[in-house]
């Protein structure tokens, strides 16, 4: 596809379960990025792949919360034993990186959670 | 630390107006980029611009325009003669050089251009 494709658009889940995000980023695009956007927090940073470096997981908000890129390409992130507070929509976005990491980011629509 | 405020949580303007979106940012490095985004109700994020931060030029695209001003720490966006079109909410956006991939936001302004 031309753009960043995010699955499932929407997701409800019971709280305790686990849920996994799926993102395909733009085909050549090295860097990936997940992001989250809350009501109370705002868009927050995830964590960033870039190629075959370790992955910077630093925005991750607990560990229930794991990513994983899987030969460069698609991504997914994983909530284990959700709560409702991860309630939130979840951005992903890819770039090229051509003139280093802060190159524009190209947006899925987002995969809007709900955890009841 | 590193920080984006938009103190508009919401304009509403009759189409054709002018407005200015403000932006003022928070850091300690002397390197860094500044972003304006626009998220349209599709929910994607679309890229506007991004300046970094020894290029004090203004810069002009078309209908829209971004004003930086380092002596007052502000990155404004002004959209000329709006359209319907424009409703939606721009997040403006800072990353330094230490951790360059990192978008730190504000918190948005919702814009809505009435007919």
């Amino acid at each position: 596809g031309a753009g960043v494709s995010q699955s499932p658009s929407n997701k409800v889940t019971e709280k305790g379960k686990d849920v996994e995000l799926r993102c395909d980023p733009i085909s050549g695009h090295t860097a990936l990025y997940w992001y989250r956007q809350s009501l109370g927090q705002g868009l927050e940073f995830l964590i960033y792949f870039q190629g075959n470096s370790a992955p910077d997981k630093s925005g991750l908000p607990s560990d229930r919360f794991s990513a994983e890129r899987t030969g460069g390409s698609v991504s997914t992130l994983t909530i284990q034993r959700t709560q409702q507070e991860d309630s939130a929509v979840y951005l992903c976005a890819s770039s090229l990186l051509e003139r280093g990491p802060n190159e524009k980011l190209f947006f899925g629509s987002g995969t809007q959670l709900s955890v009841l | 630390a590193q920080k984006v405020t938009q103190a508009q949580t919401e304009i509403s303007v009759v189409e054709k107006e002018d407005v200015t979106l403000d932006c003022v940012y928070e850091t300690r490095d002397t390197t860094y980029y500044l972003f304006w985004y626009k998220q349209p109700p599709s929910g994607e994020l679309v890229f506007l611009i991004r300046r970094n931060s020894f290029d004090e030029q203004n810069e002009i695209s078309g209908r829209y325009s971004w004003n930086f001003q380092k002596s007052t720490s502000s990155f404004n966006f002004t959209i000329t003669a709006s359209q319907v079109v424009d409703s939606a909410v721009y997040f403006c956006a800072l990353s330094e050089r230490d951790s360059s991939y990192k978008l730190i936001f504000g918190s948005g302004t919702r814009l809505l251009v009435r007919p």
